[in-house]
Order: C-alpha cells, then structure tokens, then sequence
C-alpha cells in the first residue's frame, strides 16, 4: 500500500486563475496518474507522470491546461490554468505501487470550484 | 473497445442482504480487474481485485465472480451493512495500457 497526500484539498478560484495541486508519496513509485471525477461520476484520466519523461495525456486533455511535473519518485504537480467553471470537479492523484499494472492507490482529492 | 461497462447504476439492499454489481468489458488483453469503494469526500480505496487466472477471489464479506469467457465479472457483498452504503466502481487495466479504464459506478444503499 502507499499514502497519498494532496493538497489542497479544497479550493474556491476566480474565472481565468491557475491552481496548482500537489501529490505527495510516502514511498517511491514509478507511475503516477492524474484523475478529474465530476460530481457524481465516474473517474477519467487526465495524464499518466513518470519520473523523467514527459506527461503523457490522454485525449482531450492538453498539456498547456494542465501542465504537469513530476521531479521525482514520491512527488508530483498538477496545474489546472486559465480556470473557467468548467473545470469545477474533483482532481485525484494516484500511484501504482509494485509491479507493472498492481494495484493503484488514491489520494482523497482536490475539490475545486471556480467562481 | 476500452470502455467497461457497469449496471446497476444504483442498488438498494436489507441489512444482511446480498448485494451485488455487474461490469463487463470488450478488450481481452486485460488482465487486471480491481474494485473500488468510494465514500462522500473520499479517494477512491481499492478494496478487491482479481486477475483471470482464478474464476473467483474472496475477501472477508466480499468476492469477486470472473467470467473469462464471458468477459464479465462482478462484486459480491454477503451481509451487507449500513456500513457498507458507497459508491463502488470496477475497473479494468492490462495490454497497452498502464492506467485503469473504469466504469461509471454503483451507488449501493443499505437500509437498517
């Protein structure tokens, strides 16, 4: 298992400002992923961060709207910019821990709403 | 081909009833297939998960049924308690893909 801390864990932003979210690991992985849940649904991958290579983003999601860093094996950041109330959701981190395709641990979320 | 798909949608069960959640997927090279629970303000905590090459995995008060043939699998909570009132959503990894693909989640109630 691992401990996945986020912050924060919950924000109120103003239309066209950027927030930064961070993920913190208590141990060292090699994939983390980055989820958005609306309200009531289900999860959907933003981008998968390994350490030393570039985000790699799923359809739909572009790096200059959510830039992405990950400097090492127990940290990354999520940026979500220019924020429109469309970005209102929640944005969950998670790890893989162990082997290629083992378990994935969550943290508990950023809860971000956009004025 | 990577979507799964999960019903019911909502479920309501007695205490001490048997709940269970259904999901089904296309894309035969996964091989991962783990169970989330999900509680208001909370991560998703992983809870269960099976790979095919057993047909069934318990844990405690929950198993999971695998169906490769039919490429279904699905949840079973024996006793279910008012405890046990989240959303749950099955998931779905394996092939090309690192990330898990999951399906749009059950919201169980378990009434006293």
């Amino acid at each position: 298992s691992a401990v996945i801390s986020q912050k924060p864990s919950r924000d109120i932003c103003q239309r066209g400002t950027s927030l930064t979210i961070q993920c913190q690991v208590d141990s060292q992985v090699t994939m983390m992923f980055w989820y958005r849940q609306q309200p009531g649904q289900s999860l959907t991958l933003i981008a998968t961060a390994n350490q030393g290579s570039e985000a790699t983003y799923e359809s739909g999601f572009v790096i200059d709207k959510f830039p992405i860093s990950r400097p090492n094996l127990t940290f990354s950041t999520l940026t979500v910019s220019n924020m429109s109330p469309e970005d209102s959701s929640i944005y969950l981190c998670s790890v893989e821990v162990g082997t290629s395709r083992g378990p994935q641990h969550f943290g508990d979320g950023t809860r971000l709403s956009i004025l | 081909q990577q979507q799964v798909k999960q019903s019911p949608q909502s479920l309501i069960v007695q205490k001490g009833g048997i709940s269970i959640i259904n999901c089904a997927y296309e894309n035969t090279a996964f091989d991962y297939f783990p169970w989330y629970q999900q509680f208001p303000g909370k991560g998703p905590a992983l809870l269960i998960a099976i790979r095919p090459d057993v047909s069934e995995k318990k844990e405690g008060r929950f198993t999971i049924s695998f169906n490769k043939s039919a490429k279904q699998f699905s949840l079973h909570i024996m006793d279910s308690q008012p405890g046990d009132s989240a959303t749950y959503f099955c998931a779905a990894t394996g092939g090309s893909q690192g990330n898990l693909i999951f399906g749009k989640g059950t919201k169980l109630s378990v009434k006293p």
